[in-house]
């Protein structure tokens, strides 16, 4: 198994660009999320699902969007990228709610000029 | 809804001296408690995590952590740590109906000769 994926590794956009961090995990698990970390402030739930076609928000959702069309994949996107987006995201998958343990992608390093 | 708080930002330890990292978290519900630890670049793994039972719990790597419920406290101990164990730790918290983890800021583990 790959375990969870995201693409790219690296990003650096414009202010006012728009663009989609790509996640997939291959374990079958119904729970994905999408976090981002920033220095001193831990991870921070952007969205997460629950299942195909079940999405809701988390703690700072403001400026991404997410849709969940498959089990296997959970793309976020930036609508309009401000530098205050600038940060490191992680996905994450679990197969069950509450005392899975959480698997994370590898993150993607954005930079919002 | 639940919060952790990591009482260090930051602790310095000599090689093959103990360590404790604290984490106290509150919640108005049952909850599960985990700790994850973040080398240098990389995504976040499980260390080990508390469901039920017994209220100490190894995990991976020679840690340990004590759930006390009366002091709200999940610390995570090792009796004597390596340099490998310089890292990001999180400790994180998740009612039995939650969905997504609610993460602490983080404490830095720097393990010097």
């Amino acid at each position: 198994n790959a375990g969870v994926t995201q693409t790219p590794k690296f990003q650096v956009l414009k202010t006012g660009q728009s663009m989609t961090l790509q996640c997939a995990q291959d374990m079958n698990h119904e729970y994905m999320s999408w976090y981002r970390q920033d220095p001193g402030m831990g991870l921070r739930l952007i969205h997460y699902s629950v299942g195909a076609g079940i999405t809701d928000q988390g703690e700072v959702p403001n400026g991404y969007n997410v849709s969940r069309s498959t089990t296997e994949d959970f793309p976020l996107r930036l609508l309009s990228a401000a530098p205050s987006q600038t940060s490191v995201y992680f996905c994450a998958s679990n197969r069950l709610a509450g005392t899975d343990t959480q698997y994370f992608g590898p993150g993607t390093r954005l930079t919002v000029l | 809804a639940q919060s952790v708080t990591q009482l260090d930002s930051q602790v310095p330890v000599f090689e093959e001296a103990p360590v404790e990292l604290r984490c106290n978290y509150s919640s108005s519900v049952s909850v599960y408690l985990f700790w994850y630890v973040q080398y240098p670049n990389q995504g976040l793994q499980l260390l080990l995590k508390y469901l039920s039972g017994s209220t100490l719990v190894k995990g991976i790597n020679g840690f340990e952590a004590e759930f006390n419920k009366s002091q709200t406290s999940f610390h995570l101990r090792k009796p004597s740590v390596h340099i490998s164990d310089t890292a990001e730790y999180f400790c994180a918290v998740v009612s039995n109906s939650g969905y997504a983890l609610n993460f602490g800021k983080g404490t830095s583990l720097l393990v010097t000769p």
